[in-house]
């Protein structure tokens, strides 16, 4: 079992719609949870950190916990096509280092 | 605040030869430097770990005496490349993890392309 899985493929979404993206990690002892955004040639860029169970909101940005099942989902709302990207969900399990899921992207059309 | 960067930004050199790679945390100190590797269309592949001061901690399956890791500073690690072959080329990242001034996340640096020819 992988640590930190993303399994959705590409995700298109119109322009002002909602992008939701899923991830399901292993380690139930996991205390940190991560949003990376990266364009193409680029570097992740941290967008989101959540800790605790719940919702986190930040700008246009909702990431949500939930430790007993062991998912953590991202909401971008009001997509914008400088939302296209792919999305890495990190997660950091008990060794302290982060484990990346493969990433999910998204498309916005205009 | 919590700018890491790299350098350089892009590299080609020749197979059999070494390359350098820096990367810097720019306004924190970082405890732990992470080298990550990551091939086109996939994720991110942890290299190695390293802490100031201290030997690397690299992951199943990279070899130590190709990737050379130096964490010499708490705001500068060091990757080097030897003997570098064309399946070398890659996107690396380096990435730093910082106190309680940075709230303990960990922020990348820009990367640096490697083109082995």
């Amino acid at each position: 079992q992988k640590e930190v899985e993303q399994n959705s493929g590409p995700l298109s979404v119109p322009e002002g719609a909602i992008a939701s993206l899923n991830c399901t990690y292993s380690d139930r002892g996991s205390q940190s949870f991560f949003w990376y955004r990266q364009y193409s040639g680029k570097s992740p860029e941290l967008i989101m950190s959540i800790y605790s169970n719940g919702d986190k909101e930040d700008g246009r940005f909702t990431a949500q916990l939930n430790k007993a099942s062991q998912y953590v989902s991202l909401l971008i709302r009001d997509s914008q096509p400088s939302d296209s990207a792919t999305y890495l969900c990190a997660v950091k399990p008990g060794n302290n280092r982060l484990a990346f899921g493969k990433g999910n992207q998204v498309v916005v059309i205009p | 605040g919590a700018v890491v960067s790299q350098h350089p930004s892009w590299v080609i050199c020749k197979s059999g030869t070494s390359v350098k790679i820096e990367c810097r945390s720019l306004d924190f100190q970082a405890t732990t430097m992470f080298w990550y590797r990551q091939f086109p269309k996939q994720s991110l592949m942890l290299m190695a770990t390293s802490n100031e001061g201290s030997k690397a901690t690299y992951e199943q399956g990279v070899e130590k005496d190709k990737f050379l890791i130096n964490h010499a500073s708490l705001t500068l690690s060091t990757l080097t490349v030897t003997s570098a072959h064309p399946e070398d080329s890659s996107f690396y990242i380096c990435s730093a993890r910082g106190g309680a001034e940075v709230s303990y996340e960990q922020y990348f640096g820009p990367g640096t392309r490697l083109t082995v020819t």
